[in-house]
């Protein structure tokens, strides 16, 4: 059975103090990774596809990595507008649409 | 409208009534997902339809019942529902393909059964 694990549950950073969060997977297969943003009342909100190990992708203060057992999401210099809920979610190559989600990272970023 | 778009944003029924929850997305996609959100537990994937048919229901109640008119538009029917179906029901789209295709969320209906 395919599963996420996300760490740390909750991470509160002052303003400026660069972190990263951990998904840690595990899948069969994997078609892709996928990053997405929460915030409260709203629906996830896309960031980044991550098909391969090795592979990087950038997006103003935020970088996400994989390597064949887990994703990072590096925020450098974070600012209040980063506070949100981030989700890491895997898709598996062998179960088509069957996208397994984490529980989430909640960031709490103070000025 | 862009995006995904879920009417009513909240909603409060009792356990003997009906409701249904509406979905319509203006992405051109052809995949439609209902996910169900509570809290402290990671998004659980309720029904999928590609191009209408539906190709995925992950053991849901029956008291749950989807319809999927077109490829655009998507329900959610409710009957009879229990205090612990409570929760924040998303809608997604995507691309069906051989890519793995990020679903497009939209804002969700939050449901309280009293």
């Amino acid at each position: 059975e395919d599963q996420v694990t996300q760490s740390p549950e909750a991470l509160r950073l002052q303003e400026g103090e660069s972190s990263s969060l951990n998904c840690s997977y595990t899948v069969s297969g994997l078609r892709g990774l996928f990053w997405y943003r929460q915030d409260p009342g709203k629906g996830p909100e896309f960031l980044f596809t991550l098909y391969s190990a090795g592979e990087e992708k950038e997006k103003e203060r935020l970088k996400a990595t994989l390597t064949k057992k887990e994703s990072f999401l590096h925020i450098t210099a974070p600012k209040p507008e980063d506070s949100a809920t981030y989700l890491c979610a895997v898709h598996p190559s062998g179960g088509y649409q069957k996208v397994t989600f984490g529980t989430g990272t909640k960031l709490q970023v103070i000025p | 409208e862009t995006g995904v778009t879920q009417t009513p944003r909240h909603l409060v029924m009792g356990m003997t009534n009906k409701k249904s929850l509406k979905c319509e997305q203006h992405l051109g996609h052809n995949a439609m997902y209902w996910y169900k959100q509570s809290a402290k537990k990671p998004l659980e994937l309720m029904f999928v339809y590609n191009f209408k048919e539906q190709t995925e229901n992950n053991s849901v109640p029956s008291r749950f019942s989807p319809e999927c008119p077109n490829s655009s538009h998507l329900f959610l029917h409710l009957h009879t529902l229990q205090p612990e179906d409570s929760a924040l029901y998303l809608c997604a789209s995507s691309s069906k393909g051989s890519d793995a295709s990020p679903l497009h969320f939209g804002n969700g209906t939050r449901l309280t059964v009293t």
